[in-house]
């Protein structure tokens, strides 16, 4: 199957300082990637929906001055959260979909684990 | 009302059982039903992938959807420890922009 790289896997900062998380797909082209916020023993719950090229969509609730998303290329999403406070602390989860065949199937990352100080 | 409805377990059976999992979702838009296994603090890995109703198998994974019925089941034979881990299940609309609806995922635990 496709390969999502997603960096750091983990990163620990203090409380007002930014941190930013990197999606890549490694052999092949994602023309949507998907922002994920997972805690503790619950599901996935989806932040943002970005394509190559244009703005990212945020779902209700989420604020986008705060969490920005870069989709810069076909293989490269980063993922910065700004100014980040204890309660942002949670599992960060990237997704990304081919625009080929298996165009209904997203492929995740690893996750990032954040923990703020 | 959730939209997709997953007993979170924990379910534990010993080794060698078969283990149903299920789901029910309320929102017969929905065409595209997975199944992902997340080990713990990792992200999820597909499994299965149907659209249709029916079933599908994939070695000792069999995934079941019912339509008529909003209920979708993964089935694993042969169960193995290595198999431990949440499985989550998730569905999207057709043309629903790849947007995603997961279940809370059940924890699944086998046991020697």
């Amino acid at each position: 199957g496709a390969v999502v790289s997603q960096h750091p896997s983990w990163v620990i900062c203090k409380s007002g300082t930014s941190v930013k998380i990197e999606c890549r797909s490694l052999d092949f082209q994602a023309t949507t990637m998907f922002w994920y916020r997972q805690f503790p023993k619950q599901s996935l719950m989806l932040m943002a929906t970005s394509n190559e090229g244009s703005k990212a969509t945020y779902e209700q609730g989420v604020e986008k001055d705060k969490f920005l998303i870069n989709h810069a290329s076909l293989t490269l999403s980063t993922l910065t959260v700004t100014s980040a406070h204890p309660e942002d602390s949670s599992f960060y989860i990237c997704s990304a979909r081919s625009g080929g065949l298996d165009k209904n199937i997203q492929y995740f990352g690893a996750g990032t684990r954040l923990s703020v100080l | 009302q959730k939209e997709v409805e997953q007993d979170p377990g924990p379910l534990s059976v010993p080794e060698g059982a078969i283990v149903s999992l299920n789901c029910t979702y309320s929102n017969s838009a929905f065409q595209y039903f997975m199944w992902y296994r997340q080990y713990s603090r990792k992200g999820p890995e597909l499994l299965m992938y149907t659209y249709s109703s029916g079933n599908k198998e994939d070695g000792r994974f069999t995934a079941q959807v019912d339509k008529s019925s909003k209920y979708i089941s993964l089935f694993i034979r042969d169960s193995q420890p290595s198999d431990s881990a949440t499985y989550l299940c998730a569905m999207r609309l057709e043309g629903g922009g790849n947007k995603l609806t997961f279940g809370t995922g059940t924890q699944l635990k086998v046991e020697l």
